[in-house]
């Protein structure tokens, strides 16, 4: 069964701690692998898109990577403006590219 | 704002009566998705449109659940006789395929429309 799994599910640092984000999937085949950044009362905000093994993007404090098997997003010296959910989603080789398969997402909340 | 818009952002109804959502997209995407959201979970596919012909519809969407897209504008979501379980905030997300031969993934979410079922 295809399966996208986050961990932790939560995570609280302090500003300017280091840490990482895990997102496994178990999917047939992988069309494109993406993060999200969503905050309380609001949609999803669109952060990367990764397409196969090795690949890493990086965005202010945020570094996207891929292997095989999962992702991790790296936050850098984290502020309190990066909490949020941070969702992984994957699309399927066989699936349109707008139909997303998202974990559950890890809540990230950053202390001064 | 030139933004996704999602009317009503919130909803409470009865179990048993009827609910429309109202998405209208970014202007030049020809692409339109709704999602469906509970508390603590990421959120699911239910279904999609390119311009007015809807595509694909999740196992999600019941018989009670209608979407259209007329013209390949706005876009409505309707649920019939609501259960409790249909709790959840709705989302719509759009995204133009632009004619490239790998696409993005990159889909712009409305805030939603959350639903209580009393």
């Amino acid at each position: 069964e295809d399966q996208v799994t986050q961990s932790p599910e939560a995570l609280r640092l302090q500003e300017g701690e280091s840490s990482s984000l895990n997102c496994s999937y178990t999917v047939s085949g992988l069309r494109g692998l993406f993060w999200y950044r969503q905050d309380p009362g609001k949609g999803p905000e669109f952060l990367f898109t990764l397409y196969s093994a090795g690949e890493e993007k990086e965005k202010e404090r945020l570094k996207a990577t891929l292997t095989k098997k999962e992702s991790f997003l790296h936050i850098t010296a984290p502020k309190p403006e990066d909490s949020a959910t941070y969702l992984c989603a994957v699309v399927m080789t066989t699936d349109s590219w707008g139909k997303l398969q998202f974990g559950a997402g890890t809540q990230v909340v950053v202390t001064p | 704002d030139t933004g996704v818009s999602q009317d009503p952002r919130h909803k409470i109804t009865k179990r048993g009566q009827n609910v429309t959502f109202r998405c209208d997209p970014i202007s030049e995407h020809n692409r339109l998705y709704w999602y469906r959201q509970t508390l603590g979970q990421g959120p699911e596919f239910l279904t999609y449109f390119q311009n007015e012909a809807q595509l694909e519809k999740s196992r999600l969407l019941s018989d009670r659940f209608s979407a259209e897209r007329p013209k390949g504008s706005f876009s409505t979501l309707e649920i019939q006789r609501t259960e409790q379980g249909d709790s959840a905030m709705y989302l719509c997300a759009t995204s133009n395929t632009g004619g490239r031969g790998r696409g993005t993934g990159e889909l712009f979410f409305g805030e939603g429309s959350r639903l209580t079922v009393l």
